[in-house]
């Protein structure tokens, strides 16, 4: 089966700009997450959603922001984009959440740099 | 708070001797706990979780509450294991992995 989509691949933004990023997760997970990886940080916890439902969110400004669409797939935002916010962002799938003891499918990540 | 902590941000072994990934959690709830993976140029997989107690690609893990602990084991590295690995925290119902920093693995020949 077809795995974690993330579009696009690659992105180049400017300060002070938005940027929408997709995620198609596997067929029938109905939970999607996404994380921010830097080379400080580490991987960190931006959101989750279920159902088209945010359950959790993580410790990031207002400026980051989700959604998901009735058939799993979902959209993150970030408007006006910092030189910070350059980052690989992750989106991860599984049938009902993670940390629910059941696995967490990551797709390859969008790679945003901010000039 | 969940915290997960890998003290080694490199460790560098020879193929055939053992390697011990170090994991240690902070959490006031009852611990998921996972091993994720990363090899060059693939997307981050999952390696093994702490409920099914099993041993994947030679590796095994075993929680410890006592010491909130959950180290990577494997008895004979093979170069293959070179990776990223990552300690992640779930627990409950708040829908999250809290992940270590990873360590970065490299077998040499």
């Amino acid at each position: 089966k077809a795995g974690v989509t993330q579009t696009p691949r690659y992105l180049i933004k400017t300060r002070g700009q938005q940027v929408t990023l997709s995620c198609s997760p596997i067929s029938g997970h109905r939970s999607v997450s996404w994380y921010q990886q830097t080379p400080g940080q580490g991987l960190q916890f931006l959101f989750e959603y279920f159902s088209e439902t945010q359950r959790n969110k993580g410790n990031f400004p207002g400026r980051f922001s989700g959604r998901q669409f009735s058939n799993s797939r979902s959209e993150m935002n970030v408007s006006t984009l910092e030189l910070g916010d350059s980052a690989l962002y992750l989106c991860a799938s599984s049938l009902v959440g993670q940390g629910a003891n059941t696995e967490a499918f990551f797709g390859q990540g969008t790679r945003l740099t901010v000039v | 708070a969940q915290r997960v902590t890998q003290p080694e941000k490199l460790l560098s072994v020879f193929k055939g001797a053992p390697v011990e990934l170090k994991c240690n959690y902070s959490y006031s709830g009852s611990p998921e706990l996972f091993w994720y993976v990363q090899y060059s140029r693939q997307r981050l997989q999952l390696l093994l979780r702490h409920i099914s107690r099993e041993s994947i690609k030679g590796f095994t893990a075993d929680l410890n509450k006592g010491e909130t602990s959950f180290h990577l084991k494997k008895p004979f590295a093979q170069e293959e294991d070179s990776a990223m690995y990552y300690c992640a925290l779930g627990g409950g119902s708040n829908y999250k992995l809290t992940f270590g920093k990873g360590t970065l693995l490299t077998v040499n020949p």
